[in-house]
């Protein structure tokens, strides 16, 4: 089985602040990542995936992700947060069997303050 | 916009009804998956289909039951509605149902059972 712990459930930072939100997960098989975001009122958007290669991953808006397999983690930057990035970010998991269900962390909330 | 389409937007219902929450996936995608996201719970796979099969089953219920259409659109059916299935229930689609395919989430169906 799979899990996924996102270890910050919310950050507050200031605009223009580097931000980083932590994601551990366990499994027993080989994993694929995913970063969501979810702004409100509205559905889950891909942010970035590893799937394989390289383990910094570049997503849209800016964020990038780093996979390290030694310490099962997979923690997403910002270098610099404008007020748009307040939303839910979501860490996920798939082991790519079973048509590619993701396991879902928590959450953490990001409030960009000015 | 996703391309994902998610109907009713709201629905509020008493504990022992039944509802049914409609998904119409992006143009072109095969594979369709239902997520409950709830406060307690957080987000929950419930279940998959791709091509009108049932491909992936997650924690659903066995008052809930789904299924997708030969066009492709799916519909999740809720029964015997209990207080702690009130929710935000999220249809994605992606176009082949693995981990290459990114999900694409609609907007969700908030339901709440009073």
């Amino acid at each position: 089985a799979q899990s996924v712990t996102q270890l910050d459930s919310q950050v507050p930072v200031f605009e223009e602040a580097p931000v980083e939100l932590r994601c551990n997960y366990s499994s027993s098989v080989s994993v694929y990542l995913f970063w969501y975001v979810q702004y409100p009122n509205q559905g889950l958007q891909l942010l970035l995936k590893y799937l394989s290669g390289s383990t910094l991953v570049k997503g849209i808006n800016g964020f990038e992700a780093e996979f390290n397999k030694s310490q099962t983690s997979f923690h997403l930057r910002k270098p610099s947060v404008h007020i748009s990035d307040t939303a839910e970010y979501f860490c996920a998991v798939s082991d790519g069997a079973a048509g590619n269900k993701l396991t879902f962390g928590g959450g953490t909330r990001v409030l960009v303050k000015p | 916009d996703s391309g994902v389409t998610q109907t009713p937007k709201h629905l509020i219902t008493a504990t022992g009804q039944r509802v049914t929450l409609r998904c119409s996936p992006r143009s072109g995608d095969l594979s369709v998956y239902w997520y409950q996201q709830s406060l307690d719970q957080g987000l929950q796979f419930l279940i998959q289909y791709y091509n009108g099969e049932e491909r992936a089953k997650g924690n659903i219920l066995e008052r809930f039951s789904a299924q997708q259409f030969p066009d492709l659109h799916s519909e999740l059916n809720l029964s015997s509605l209990e207080l702690g299935d009130s929710a935000l229930y999220f249809c994605a689609s992606s176009p082949h149902g693995t981990v290459n395919s990114p999900l694409h989430f609609g907007n969700g169906t908030r339901l709440t059972v009073t």
